[in-house]
């Protein structure tokens, strides 16, 4: 159980596109969800903390209007990267949780390759 | 910054060695999670050590809490070929009525067959 299911697991694209990333909770549902993105042999930086029916926590130095964020049910949110840059290219990652605890683990899904051209 | 601080970055060793990470973080933490990451995709817990509890076993894995250096320590013994992979603590911070996880810099654990 516990399942994350992330698409696309990778993506090219043209600079000056947009990119939309889904994440879903296939068997449980997440009013929680993270956006990680990870840069080649380093760790995770939490980019933002998606609230379903509310906006997003976006963490300091991510911009907002660059990196969208939706999650318009229990088990969908989405990240939409506008108008990329060679710069966006990386790997992002969500993750969710059936728990709402301090002590709950997080399941990811399996990250998104972005590369932009 | 609150991110854990791991070492090593990196860490070779034979099959059937124990290999030993170590995570801190320059705030008191509340607990702490290790995560497993084979490269390129995503992350699969593995444990979950409370602030309350000094040690914690799962299977071939030790978790440790050291006072005296204020971090917490990963043990994976008798190692096997398939243990490589990046290997992250991270632990759960509270943040205006909710809280969000923050994770360690990793370490990379190959095992030589």
């Amino acid at each position: 159980g516990a399942v994350v299911s992330q698409h696309p697991s990778w993506v090219i694209c043209k600079s000056g596109t947009s990119v939309k990333i889904e994440c879903r909770s296939l068997d449980f549902q997440a009013t929680t969800m993270f956006w990680y993105r990870q840069f080649p042999k380093q760790s995770l930086m939490l980019m933002a903390t998606s609230n379903e029916g509310s906006k997003a926590t976006y963490e300091q130095g991510v911009e907002k209007d660059k990196f969208l964020i939706n999650h318009a049910s229990l088990t969908l949110s989405t990240l939409t990267v506008t108008s990329a840059h060679p710069e966006d290219s990386s790997f992002y990652i969500c993750s969710a949780s059936p728990w709402s605890s301090y002590n709950s683990p997080l399941h990811f899904g399996n990250g998104t390759r972005l590369t932009v051209t | 910054s609150q991110q854990g601080e791991e070492d090593p970055q990196a860490l070779s060793i034979q099959e059937g060695e124990n290999a030993t990470m170590n995570c801190s973080y320059k705030t008191s933490i509340n607990n702490l999670q290790w995560y497993r990451q084979n490269s390129g995709r995503g992350l699969v817990h593995l444990i979950l050590i409370r602030s309350n509890e000094r040690e914690k076993h799962s299977g071939r894995l030790r978790v440790t809490l050291d006072t005296s250096k204020k971090s917490r320590s990963l043990l994976i013994t008798a190692s096997r070929a398939a243990d490589t992979a990046s290997y992250f603590c991270a632990t759960a911070v509270s943040t205006s009525g909710t809280y969000k996880y923050i994770f360690g810099t990793g370490t990379r654990l190959k095992v030589l067959a």
